[in-house]
Formats: structure tokens, sequence, C-alpha cells
């Protein structure tokens, strides 16, 4: 059983241009959550996903960024106009269940975004 | 903020000893787990821990809930080189299941 995939591993944009990050889930997994760590600092909650539905995207900065987790596919993590602010890991996380039934979310490898 | 905040932020122990790391909250919580994450990795999960339960054990493995103090403690008994690693607490919304991370432990290890 594949964990969370996450792609691609490392990518640099420079200043101005589109950063797009893809999140496959572990089979089974209908859940998706995305995470940011800037360096030195802990992960912070940006959005919480089902399929065809964002749930909560109150970690989510209102401008440039937008999340998906379409019917098929993987979900994607879309940073317009990058800036160099934008620099940090990006984490996705899966889980089964949602709601009071708390379960455990399983981490991906990460993004490592550099904008130049 | 409900963010976990570890202590301390940077430990160094000897291989064998036993490395002890706190993680404190501020708002009620379903559930708290620890992450470990090695350098330039991905996180991967350790052990999760319900409000109603006070202890739990995985291995080399403890934690400890105060729900009352709104703290956690993992323990890792007979600390190895490759326990070197940060190690975060995340707690959940109490609403939904996103959690909220730390800004975690250092853990170094010396051979």
């Amino acid at each position: 059983n594949a964990g969370v995939m996450q792609n691609p591993r490392h990518l640099v944009r420079r200043r101005g241009q589109e950063a797009r990050l893809r999140c496959s889930p572990m089979k089974g997994h209908s859940h998706v959550y995305w995470y940011r760590q800037l360096p030195e600092e802990g992960l912070k909650f940006m959005v919480y996903l089902q399929k065809e539905n964002i749930i909560d995207e109150s970690g989510m900065p209102k401008e440039r960024f937008s999340a998906e987790f379409p019917k098929e596919g993987p979900s994607i993590l879309r940073i317009q106009q990058v800036v160099r602010g934008d620099s940090a890991a990006y984490f996705c996380a899966s889980s089964r269940t949602s709601g009071r039934a708390v379960d455990t979310q399983y981490f991906g490898p990460g993004t490592r975004l550099t904008v130049l | 903020s409900q963010q976990g905040e570890e202590d301390p932020q940077a430990l160094s122990i000897q291989e064998g000893e036993n490395a002890t790391m706190n993680c404190s909250y501020k708002t009620s919580i379903n559930n708290l787990q620890w992450y470990r994450q090695n350098s330039g990795r991905g996180l991967v999960h350790l052990i999760l821990i319900r409000s109603n339960e006070r202890e739990k054990h995985s291995g080399r493995l403890r934690v400890t809930l105060d729900t009352s103090k709104k703290s956690s403690s993992l323990l890792i008994t007979a600390s190895r080189a490759a326990d070197t690693a940060s190690y975060f607490c995340a707690t959940d919304a109490n609403t939904g299941n996103q959690f909220y991370f730390g800004t975690g432990t250092s853990l170094t290890v010396i051979p």
C-alpha cells in the first residue's frame, strides 16, 4: 500500500511564476490536508479537502493560493505569482475519516518550493 | 491560537540515555499526535493519544497526556543515533480533523 505521494519533490520558480504542487492520498483515503512549513518553523494548516469539496480553507492566504481535489486525480495546491516569501516546504496529508471520529493523518514527503 | 508548543527547542543526549520532550497547547482537544521529521524529509506518525487516555506506549516511546494542564510528554527510552530528528506534537481543531503543529524539538543523539 503506497503512502501519500507528492510531486515534485523540489520545485524552483522565479518571482511571478505559478507553482503547482500535487498530492495523491493513500489508497482508501478521501480526505486531504495541506500544510506549509516555513524555515525554522512548525507546520501550519492551510486547507482541508474532500473529493470535489473544500471543507476548511481557513489557513490559506486569501490571494494567489488555491486548492482542489477533483473526483479523479491528485489534489493540487496552486500558487499564482509566487513571491520569495512563498519559499517553504509544503506537506500533504491524508486520512480515512473525518468529523469527530478523528483519524491519523499520514504525511507525504513534501514539496520544497524555492522562489528565486 | 491552538498551536502546540514543544519544549525544549533543542535537546542533545548521549546514545542510551532517555529523551523527554514536552508539548503544551491552549484549548481543549480530541486528540494529540506526535510526529518525527528527519532532516529534509516528510513527517512520520509516531503515536496518537486521545483526550480520554492518560498514557500510551509504542516500543521505546511513551506518551502521556494531562488535559488539566493541557500538556503532553514524549519519552524515548534507550535512545539511538537514528532517533536524531525533529519531533512535533499536533493537536486537532476540536471541530474537524485538521491538526495544528508546534515548532518542534530538535533531538540530537550522540553515538
